[in-house]
């Protein structure tokens, strides 16, 4: 079955610690990815999207994310993590031939002062 | 700017009842979905449709049902409401031939 795992379901980091994410999906062929974001209170936002092209893509917030597609990661990456950084993180994945993205549990991020 | 709407944010209806949760979207997306999300399972898909009166099965279409007859708006129906359905219900639409959705605010709906 078609899955995405998310490694990490809950992350602690200091502020000006380096934050990665890990995302894999099981799918094989074209696929799109995105990183969606939801700090406490708020609706989901797209963090960042990979359709084509250059594997390493730069999202809002100084996020970033590399496409592995040896490895069908997609890991999200950020050098220097703010406290309002702290939100829970998903990743999802649509395949050319499905109309909805698959989305993997989550992390739970908290960033201390 | 662009939205998703969701009629209710918070919902407390009591098993048994039948229950309607609204999406309106003013984008013009043929695409829009249902699903729910819980903590430590993140988001499951309950339905979707891709053009109006027609509808797909998700991942977990037990006990709910949906309504598109008009392209701005989705409903998903809890046909008698049981306590296992407490959760946050996410609305989210696309346009064809992009796959990134624009997600509601949620409703939390609490069945008791």
């Amino acid at each position: 079955a078609q899955s995405v795992s998310q490694h990490n379901h809950h992350v602690i980091l200091s502020e000006a610690a380096s934050l990665e994410l890990g995302c894999n999906y099981s799918y094989g062929g074209t696929v799109n990815l995105f990183w969606y974001v939801q700090y406490p209170g708020q609706h989901l936002q797209l963090l960042l999207k990979y359709f084509s092209g250059d594997p390493l893509v730069k999202g809002i917030k100084g996020f970033e994310a590399e496409f592995i597609k040896s490895k069908f990661s997609f890991n999200l990456r950020k050098p220097s993590v703010q406290w309002s950084d702290t939100a829970e993180y998903f990743c999802a994945v649509n395949s050319n031939s499905g109309y909805a993205l698959n989305f993997g549990k989550g992390t739970s991020l908290l960033v201390t002062p | 700017d662009v939205k998703v709407t969701q009629s209710s944010r918070y919902l407390v209806k009591r098993t048994g009842e039948k229950v309607f949760l609204e999406c309106v979207q003013d984008m013009d997306h043929e695409n829009m979905f249902w699903y729910r999300q819980d903590p430590g399972l993140g988001l499951r898909l309950i339905y979707f449709s891709y053009d109006v009166k027609m509808k797909e099965k998700g991942d977990i279409p037990e006990g709910y049902s949906v309504s598109r007859e008009k392209k701005e708006r989705f409903s998903l129906i809890l046909e008698s409401a049981s306590t296992n359905q407490t959760s946050m219900y996410l609305c989210a639409s696309r346009p064809t031939g992009y796959y990134g959705y624009t997600f509601g605010s949620g409703t939390r709906l609490t069945v008791v």
